[in-house]
């Protein structure tokens, strides 16, 4: 069974740096085929993918973000960790980490989600 | 805005089929797989219908997908009252090299 669930902080003041984990269960992301993204939903609002980090190191960013975002991974730990600089409210959202493989593509399953406020 | 195009609503009532539609352009569903999720209020997100047509184990038959040109449709039939919640497509975008979501649609039963 394949469980991830996200970590950090749920108050971050604008400018600052946001720093979240994603720590999972039941995949390795050694093996060939697998990855874990990031995807954000703002209060009431859709959903939007942030960046994802295969097996091979690969790392697609979103590019509306993408000089804002590092994604690292630690296959000893079973975490991916997540960074956003220069946070602003417009960014408070709901972050969720998800399982992704080439047997289907699709983000599957999903963490819980964390939220986190962006506010002075 | 959002790449991909879905109603902000939709409804019926119990045991009716309705239709949720995803439009999308050539970079993004006209040529890659269709994804469709299922967000329940106060709940992550579920994966309802991976490449296109095909569902998860666990996921009743009563949802389908299709997809035809640059478009997609999510159908729902023998509607149930736990089926109200929030829809979302979802694909791979040539262009912007990363997936991409839709608006999401939310379903009401009435």
């Amino acid at each position: 069974q394949i469980t991830l669930k996200e970590s950090g902080p749920t108050l971050v003041k604008p400018t600052q740096t946001l720093t979240l984990t994603c720590t999972f269960s039941g995949f390795s992301l050694s093996t060939s085929g697998v990855g874990v993204g990031w995807i954000r939903q703002p209060p009431g609002k859709a959903l939007e993918w942030l960046a994802l980090i295969y097996w091979n190191d690969d790392k697609p960013y979103s590019p509306s973000l993408k000089s804002r975002l590092t994604i690292t991974k630690d296959t000893s730990k079973n975490q991916v960790v997540l960074t956003m600089t220069n946070m602003d409210p417009v960014d408070t959202a709901t972050y969720y980490c998800a399982h992704i493989s080439s047997s289907s593509w699709a983000f599957d399953p999903w963490g819980q989600g964390t939220l986190v406020t962006v506010s002075s | 805005q959002s790449v991909l195009t879905q109603p902000p609503s939709a409804s019926g009532t119990p045991g009716q089929r309705v239709t949720i539609s995803c439009s999308g352009s050539s970079s993004n569903i006209g040529s890659n797989y269709v994804y469709w999720y299922q967000q329940l209020p106060g709940t992550a997100p579920k994966l309802l219908i991976y490449r296109n047509n095909q569902r998860p184990s666990g996921v009743p038959d009563r949802f389908s997908g299709s997809k035809s040109g640059t478009s997609a449709s999510l159908a729902i039939s023998g509607l149930r009252s736990e089926d109200e919640a929030d829809y979302y497509c979802a694909t791979w975008d040539d262009s912007l090299s990363g997936p991409v979501f839709g608006g999401g649609t939310k379903l009401t039963v009435l």
